[in-house]
C-alpha cells in the first residue's frame, strides 16, 4: 500500500529561525513529490516538484531534498516568517501505465512566533 | 488569468440527501482533479477528469461520482450523504505545459447534519 509519512505533525519555531520538514514514502512506481504549502481556509499552493531525477529544488526560502534511494524528502525553511505559519504537505505520485494516482502526507502544522 | 474557483463554498446537508459540486478550472486547464480534505485522514484523492473523461480514480465508494464538460468544467456529486462526508472539498486544474503542475481551488466546505 502507498504510504507518505510526515514529521513532525506539528512545530512552533521563533520568527527568523530555520526549520526542516521530513517526509518519508512508501510510493511506487515513483513519478514525482510535491510539496505544498495550505494556509487555514485556503486550498494549497505547490511550493516543489521533484522527479526521480532532480535531488534539490529551491523556491524562495523554501529548498526540497529527495532522496529516492531511501526513500525520504526533506523541505528546509530558512529565516521563517510570519507568514510561514500553514500546514506543508508532501505529496507522492505513482505512475501506472503512464497515469498519475497522488498520496498525500497528513501534513507538518508550522506555527512562526514573533 | 482567473483562477480555479469552486461553488459554493460553503454547504449544509442533511444525511441522505445527495450533493453537487462545481469547479471551474484556470483557463486552458483541461485537467480537472478532486480532493477530500478531513482533519482526520487528511487530503485524499477521489478522481481526476481529462477531456471529459475520467482518468484516474482513488478509493471512495461509489456515492461519490464526477463529471466533466466540453468546457472542462466540472461537477462532483455525493449521493446517499453520510456524516463521515464532512469534508473541505478541493479541486485543482492541471495544464499541459507544466506537466506536473496543478492549482487548487478554494474548497467547498461541507457540512452534513
Amino acid at each position: 500500500k502507498n504510504q507518505v509519512e510526515q514529521s513532525p505533525q506539528s512545530l512552533i519555531i521563533l520568527e527568523g529561525k530555520n526549520c526542516t520538514l521530513q517526509c518519508n514514502y512508501t510510493v511506487s512506481p515513483f513519478s514525482n513529490l510535491r510539496w505544498y504549502k495550505q494556509d487555514t481556509g485556503r486550498g494549497p499552493v505547490s511550493l516543489t516538484i521533484m522527479t526521480f531525477s532532480e535531488n534539490t529544488k529551491s523556491n524562495g526560502r523554501y529548498t526540497a531534498t529527495l532522496d529516492a534511494d531511501t526513500k525520504q524528502s526533506s523541505l528546509h525553511i530558512t529565516a521563517s516568517q510570519l507568514s510561514d505559519s500553514a500546514s506543508y504537505i508532501c505529496v507522492v505520485s505513482a505512475s501506472p501505465g503512464g497515469s498519475y494516482i497522488p498520496t498525500f502526507g497528513r501534513g507538518t502544522s508550522l506555527i512562526v512566533h514573533p | 488569468k482567473a483562477g480555479v474557483t469552486q461553488t459554493p463554498r460553503y454547504l449544509i446537508k442533511t444525511r441522505g440527501q445527495q450533493v453537487t459540486l462545481s469547479c471551474s478550472p484556470i483557463s486552458g486547464h483541461r485537467s480537472v482533479s478532486w480532493y477530500q480534505q478531513t482533519p482526520g485522514q487528511g487530503l485524499q484523492f477521489l478522481f481526476e477528469y481529462f477531456s471529459e473523461t475520467q482518468r484516474n480514480k482513488g478509493n471512495f465508494p461509489g456515492r461519490f461520482s464526477g463529471r466533466q464538460f466540453s468546457n472542462s468544467r466540472s461537477e462532483m456529486n455525493v449521493s446517499t450523504l453520510e456524516l463521515g462526508d464532512s469534508a473541505l472539498y478541493l479541486c485543482a486544474s492541471k495544464g499541459l505545459a507544466a506537466s506536473y503542475e496543478q492549482y487548487f481551488g478554494p474548497g467547498t466546505r461541507l457540512t452534513v447534519t
